[in-house]
């Protein structure tokens, strides 16, 4: 009964590498979102879906490349891996862009 | 200066102590306000919405002064449950659902 749901929980890779982390939510939900948590805990948006439309997208390098197959899926690749990319990433998903989000478990992406 | 800015902490308080945190916005046009609650290594929570008259949750209590762009969150009868980090949210008022984070506070409650 998973709401929201991301895989890879954990992902060690090298530099220079390419990565993608799955997002899905059953909820029936509308939007969907990516959020970068560094190292000091802040949580950034990256990118917001919207029916599977690109609504928001925040100044995020382009080796960073949201795709959404179908509204219940937003999934994240990641090109050419820095070492600065080493943070937890957070989906989440809600009804519609003014309602609550609810946040998937995160994965937690280390770059060595 | 930081969009949203919180007390980092810890806050190292008893069980059965009233606690309070403070954070303030920058964004006068900020339109919405929350808080979440993030347990050690897992996801962020809603844990309630902030308005303007203030609002009560059992033994939570968050109010907003837009005057001065704060927002507060009171824990009354601190639990050990109550331990975790707490994030000050804010939503601008032309930015769609684009929520600003604050840093989070992280509150631990001691037996």
């Amino acid at each position: 009964d998973t709401a929201v749901s991301q895989t890879p929980k954990y992902l060690v890779t090298q530099m220079g590498n390419d990565k993608s982390i799955k997002c899905e939510q059953n909820l029936g939900h509308d939007t969907m979102y990516w959020y970068k948590q560094d190292s000091k805990k802040f949580l950034k948006i990256m990118f917001s879906y919207n029916n599977k439309e690109l609504i928001i997208n925040e100044t995020v390098p382009n080796r960073f490349s949201p795709k959404s197959p179908d509204k219940a899926h937003l999934n994240l690749h990641i090109n050419s891996l820095e070492l600065g990319d080493s943070a937890v990433y957070f989906c989440a998903s809600s009804r519609f862009p003014e309602e609550t989000q609810y946040f998937g478990p995160g994965t937690r992406l280390l770059v060595l | 200066r930081k969009e949203v800015e919180q007390d980092p902490g810890p806050f190292n308080v008893p069980e059965g102590a009233t606690v309070a945190f403070n954070c303030t916005y920058s964004n006068s046009a900020s339109q919405s306000f929350f808080w979440y609650r993030q347990d050690c290594r897992k996801e962020p929570k809603l844990l309630m919405s902030v308005y303007s008259s203030g609002n009560e949750d059992g033994r939570f209590t968050a109010q907003l002064n837009r005057a001065s762009q704060y927002i507060s969150l009171l824990i009354r009868d601190s639990k050990l449950s109550d331990s975790a980090t707490y994030l000050c949210v804010v939503r601008p008022n032309n930015a769609g659902n684009m929520l600003t984070f604050g840093g989070g506070t992280r509150l631990m409650v001691k037996p």
